[in-house]
């Protein structure tokens, strides 16, 4: 199975930071990977697809590259609605598989 | 309007079964694979199982293979799980989702959840 090693587990940011998060898999998944955003008691959101690709809606302060087998999602300025849980995942492969998460809270 | 409702969790006995259902509507049913997500209280996101299309092809998580069938409808735009020899560690809302085609494969629409809760 591929592993997803997400980075950090949590972080404090302020309003207006630029947040970064980092996804790792163990070993190569092409572009197969996927960030979503969740908030509590609510589904999932697409955010990023294929590594760097926009999801209809989503606000252009997203913005996810690779290098590798290491991800990033990176939000360029931390909006008050974007306190929330981000996950990766990988559809390389089956099992697919999630990182972690990585909680964003405020400072 | 892509719409994902999933319908069928509740209380139910360790050792127990449940079917859960989710109704598709709003986008060619039909055309697109499906799976199931599970979060358990408090936890992360665990992917549990995949069914193609035409519902040839399925796979599943280890931790549930043996024990849960996913299955689809796709006259009647509807996707299954059937959980059978349930655990506690099984204790999760279970999110449906459409994956988008084979060249990304991104689960972009999500179902609001249903809470299964075994009880031990």
């Amino acid at each position: 199975d591929i592993q997803m090693t997400q980075s950090p587990s949590s972080l404090s940011a302020s309003v207006g930071d630029r947040v970064t998060i980092t996804c790792r898999a163990s070993q190569s998944i092409s572009r197969f990977l996927h960030w979503f955003q969740q908030k509590p008691g609510k589904a999932p959101k697409l955010l990023i697809y294929a590594a760097s690709s926009l999801q209809s809606g989503v606000p252009s302060r997203f913005s996810g590259s690779d290098s590798g087998t290491e991800f990033t999602l990176t939000i360029s300025s931390l909006q008050p609605e974007d306190f929330a849980t981000y996950y990766c995942q990988q559809s390389y492969s089956f099992p697919r598989t999630f990182g972690q998460g990585t909680k964003v809270e405020i400072k | 309007e892509v719409q994902l409702v999933e319908s069928g969790g509740g209380l139910v006995k360790a050792g127990g079964s449940l079917r859960l259902s989710c109704a598709a509507s709003g986008f060619s049913f039909s055309s697109y694979s499906m799976i199931w997500v599970r979060q358990a209280p408090g936890k992360g996101l665990e992917w549990v199982s995949f069914i193609s299309s035409s519902g040839a092809y399925t796979y599943y998580a280890d931790s549930v293979k043996g024990r849960f069938t996913i299955s689809r409808d796709n006259a009647k735009n509807s996707l299954f799980l059937q959980m059978n020899s349930l655990r506690g560690e099984d204790t999760a809302v279970y999110y449906c989702a459409r994956e988008t085609g084979p060249g990304t494969s991104a689960p972009d629409y999500w179902g609001q959840g249903t809470l299964v809760t075994v009880a031990s």
